[in-house]
């Protein structure tokens, strides 16, 4: 069963305007992690943020924020003021067994100027 | 720098040929796994380990074997039974103890059949 969902294969967004990246998980463990990374067209993995499932507040990072709706099993990624380099594909993880990640299958950034 | 080093970074294989990639981590991190990922879609576990000498099956193990002889190193070996063997294959570490310590991935090998 797909653990996690990413609806939005790809997305533009205006320079320095805010974009939202959606991510949809399935667990029954009520201990789990999840994690967003930015893969460049280089190919390397870059981590951005963490949210734990007992974390009572989103997450921030500088320009990231993760909005987190454990209801509704919802960790959606939001990238404030985009710049050109923030061009990438990001994708959403999770943990909730034996230190495994699951991921999505990414959406594709593309910042305009 | 601490880091994950995999090499080599682009590699060709021949038909029936095997190929290991080289994955070394001076992170002191306990966990270490395989990805593949292929052009347009997210990663898949190809094997994990916890600990040195013991490893486990990922979600893609078939054609595919590793090893963990020591912390720092977890090599991944590409069998000829890998009938389709091109793809991004990245290698991450995670301290094994604190479950919202981030993956570190290395910058991957690129593989291809001849």
């Amino acid at each position: 069963a797909q653990k996690i969902t990413q609806t939005q294969p790809g997305m533009f967004v205006q320079e320095k305007e805010a974009v939202t990246l959606d991510c949809t998980y399935d667990t029954s463990d009520p201990s789990y992690g999840l994690f967003w990374y930015k893969q460049p067209s280089s190919g390397e993995m870059i981590f951005l943020i963490y949210q734990g499932s007992y974390d009572q507040q989103n997450a921030t990072e500088g320009r990231y924020s993760l909005n987190f709706q454990k209801a509704r099993k919802s960790a959606n990624l939001v990238i404030s003021a985009s710049q050109l380099g923030d061009s990438a594909m990001y994708f959403c993880a999770m943990r909730d067994d034996d230190y495994k990640l699951s991921f999505g299958a990414g959406t594709t950034v593309t910042v305009r100027a | 720098d601490g880091g994950i080093t995999q090499s080599p970074k682009y590699l060709f294989r021949k038909e029936g040929q095997n190929v290991t990639l080289s994955c070394e981590q001076n992170l002191n991190h306990d966990a270490m796994y395989w990805y593949r990922q292929d052009p347009g879609q997210g990663l898949r576990l190809i094997y994990y380990s916890q600990i040195v000498n013991d490893f486990q099956k990922g979600d893609i193990a078939e054609g595919y074997s590793v090893s963990r002889e020591k912390k720092e190193s977890f090599p991944l070996t590409v069998t000829s039974a890998q009938k389709n063997p091109t793809a991004f294959y990245l290698c991450a570490s995670a301290s094994g103890d604190r479950a919202h310590q981030p993956q570190h991935f290395g910058d991957g090998t690129r593989l291809s059949i001849l």
